[in-house]
């Protein structure tokens, strides 16, 4: 079954520092998405990415975050300056463009980079 | 956003049917209603969506009355593997995934 992949599976960084963490989507799917999971607390939506370019954002995304699709297959998310707040499980995920019987919530998720800022 | 409310934890027997409810009571019209599993350290992962009535499929069925104010995930013959925590998600977009708090489900063998 095809599956949603992330590297690295743990990065530690000190604060201020640039990260930059990677997924791969499902190779046939349209939309890509960006979560974030603070140890102990719910899961955030960060950004959707279609087309090419970003379609919704939160207020969590701020100018210290940018996504990217610099080829076919990668889809990346960089934080410019890191801060200790930004420790957070960070989860990837893809989904196809509508469904069968029209528009399909299923959001296949990748099993996390856990990033840690010293 | 249509607020949900599930209970924070459930516990249950190996081989026993688990219903969790979650309340949505300012559902909208175009609002469908999405569970996703967690287990700890991984993603979310769908589990079944609906707009009315009853939604089945292999590993759930989802019930929600006319009124659609409410929902009911039932999860038939529960394994020590089900333990996780449970998402109740009603989104107008598909493209933004809200989560809220969830239900821990605990089985015991």
């Amino acid at each position: 079954e095809p599956e949603v992949t992330q590297t690295p599976s743990h990065q530690v960084t000190q604060m201020g520092q640039e990260v930059i963490l990677r997924c791969v989507p499902i190779s046939n799917h349209l939309y890509f998405y960006w979560y974030r999971q603070i140890l102990g607390q719910k899961v955030e939506f960060l950004v959707s990415f279609y087309n090419n370019e970003i379609s919704e954002k939160s207020e969590i995304f701020d100018d210290q975050f940018s996504v990217e699709r610099p080829d076919g297959s990668n889809f990346t998310l960089k934080i410019r300056s890191t801060k200790l707040e930004d420790s957070a499980m960070y989860f990837c995920a893809s989904s196809k463009s509508r469904g069968l019987a029209g528009t399909t919530y299923e959001q296949y998720f990748g099993p996390g980079t856990r990033l840690t800022v010293t | 956003l249509a607020k949900t409310t599930q209970p924070i934890s459930m516990d249950s027997y190996e081989g026993q049917e688990v219903n969790i409810t979650c309340s949505h009571n300012n559902i909208a019209t175009n609002d469908y209603i999405t569970w996703y599993q967690q287990f700890p350290s991984q993603g979310p992962r769908f589990i079944i969506q609906g707009y009315k009535t009853k939604v089945t499929n292999e590993v759930a069925s989802l019930f929600i009355p006319a009124d659609r104010k409410s929902s009911t995930l039932s999860l038939p013959r529960v394994s020590l593997s089900d333990t996780a925590v449970y998402y109740c998600l009603v989104a107008g977009s598909a493209r933004q995934l809200t989560f809220g708090s969830g239900t821990q489900l605990t089985v015991l063998p």
